[in-house]
């Protein structure tokens, strides 16, 4: 199965300042059709999971545009530029190449 | 708007089985793959079976495969987990996803197994 580490696993910010989440997976999420199946999904806490990014990069609908998301291969970025007391959450990667699908461990994000 | 909800889940012996549904509305379920993800008590995020959109091909998580059975119907807009011989192991919080790469999320259903 395709290991998906976080780091860090806690993260606390100061409002208004940024934010970064990395996201290694143990095998390139290049997919055969030439996409990459790597999602973020933010968990607030007591809420549903609600997914901010597909395919590495591409934003869902709502998503702040303070939320970015990069990388390629092995090694993703999510990248808050300001924090908002709103992003408090749970963060996880995700990939979707290789079945399994498997999630990063997750990233807790607090207001420091 | 994209509505998942999820039902079924209940407190279940080990060795029991229960049946989760998820009925959708908000775009057309045909269209799409959906998936079943669980989250244990305190725990992380874990792929459990997806759908393909035309019935045809299902997938499982090792730990699931041969316990539990992934369905759906078009013609009413749901989809459907049979879970067989289940374990303490298997008590979480189960969410209908709409498709293979974390779309749309239910609000989840509580399954608990404990004698």
């Amino acid at each position: 199965d395709v290991v998906m580490t976080q780091s860090p696993l806690s993260l606390p910010v100061t409002l208004g300042q940024p934010a970064s989440i990395s996201c290694r997976s143990s095998q390139s999420l290049v997919h055969s059709d030439g996409n990459t199946y790597l999602s973020w999904v933010q968990q607030r806490p007591g809420q549903s999971p609600r997914r901010l990014f597909y395919r590495v990069s591409d934003r869902d609908s709502g998503v702040p545009d303070r939320f970015s998301g990069s990388g390629s291969g092995t090694d993703f970025t999510l990248r808050i530029s300001r924090v908002e007391a709103e992003d408090v959450a749970i963060y996880y990667c995700m990939q979707a190449t290789h079945w399994p699908y498997t999630f990063g461990q997750g990233t807790r994000l607090d207001i420091k | 708007q994209v509505q998942l909800v999820e039902s079924g889940g209940a407190l279940v012996k080990p060795g029991g089985s229960l049946r989760l549904s998820c009925a959708v509305s908000g775009f057309t379920f045909s269209d799409h793959h959906m998936s079943w993800i669980r989250q244990g008590p305190g725990k992380g995020l874990e792929w459990v079976a997806y759908i393909t959109s035309d019935r045809k091909t299902t997938y499982y998580a090792d730990s699931m495969k041969g316990r539990f059975t992934v369905s759906r119907d078009n013609t009413k807009n749901s989809l459907y987990l049979q879970m067989n011989s289940l374990t303490t192991e298997d008590t979480a919080v189960y969410y209908c996803v709409r498709g293979t790469w974390g779309g749309n999320w239910g609000q989840g259903t509580l399954v608990t197994v404990s004698s």
